[in-house]
């Protein structure tokens, strides 16, 4: 059975370094998203992707993130200059056309010190 | 704005036991609504959802829930439980009127601990 996959499964870094996390969604799937959950918080949506543009993001997703699709296979998502508050789970998740649901990964845990 | 509220941080049962694990939900349309299953080191794995028909709605693992439109509920349900059951599980739901990047909106999770 198709699944996503991130990379890597934990990215510790300083404060104020550049992250990126990597999703490879499932091959035939249009919609890409990134939701993140901090420990003990709920799950956040932070940002859609869909024909190489993004197409809904929420608050949480400021200029210091950013999302691509750098060739037909790969998802990512950069976080530029990390606070210690980006700690946190990132799940990455995908959806096929005509249909509500979505595949998700099996996260990456970003710790920020 | 679309809201869940998953009352129960832990739900314990006995294995064999019947289990719900509760959803409760508010959106300014007609719902579409999920659940979500968390394994320790895995990702958020597919359960079941209610789209329109049947409010009583089958997945996979045996699992069923219920979506009550004037309870604005969608119960998780298993007839009985087993110990492999016990993980992290996620309501969600999407606003029918939201655009086309269909994002969910999850609640808090419920750590459901089923007991030998």
């Amino acid at each position: 059975e198709p699944e996503v996959t991130q990379t890597p499964s934990h990215q510790v870094t300083q404060m104020g370094q550049e992250v990126i996390l990597r999703c490879v969604p499932i091959s035939n799937h249009l919609y890409f998203y990134w939701y993140r959950q901090i420990l003990g918080q709920k799950v956040e949506f932070l940002v859609s992707f869909y024909n190489n543009e993004i197409s809904e993001k929420s608050e949480i997703f400021d200029d210091q993130f950013s999302v691509e699709r750098p060739d037909g296979s790969n998802f990512t998502l950069k976080i530029r200059s990390t606070k210690l508050e980006d700690s946190a789970m990132y799940f990455c998740a995908s959806r096929g056309g005509g249909t509500d649901t979505q595949y998700f990964g099996p996260g990456t845990r970003l710790t920020v010190l | 704005a679309q809201s869940v509220a998953q009352p129960e941080d832990q739900v314990n049962v006995a294995e064999g036991n019947p289990l719900t694990v509760k959803c409760t939900y508010s959106v300014s349309g007609n719902p579409y609504l999920f659940w979500y299953v968390q394994y320790p080191n895995r990702g958020l794995q597919f359960l079941l959802k209610y789209i329109t028909g049947d409010n009583l709605v089958k997945g996979s693992y045996g699992f069923e829930a219920e979506f009550n439109k004037s309870q604005t509920s969608f119960h998780l349900k298993k007839p009985s439980a087993l110990v492999s059951d016990s993980a992290l599980y996620f309501c969600a739901v999407r606003d029918r009127s939201s655009g086309s990047a269909r994002q969910l909106t999850f609640g808090s999770g419920t750590q459901l601990t089923v007991l030998p």
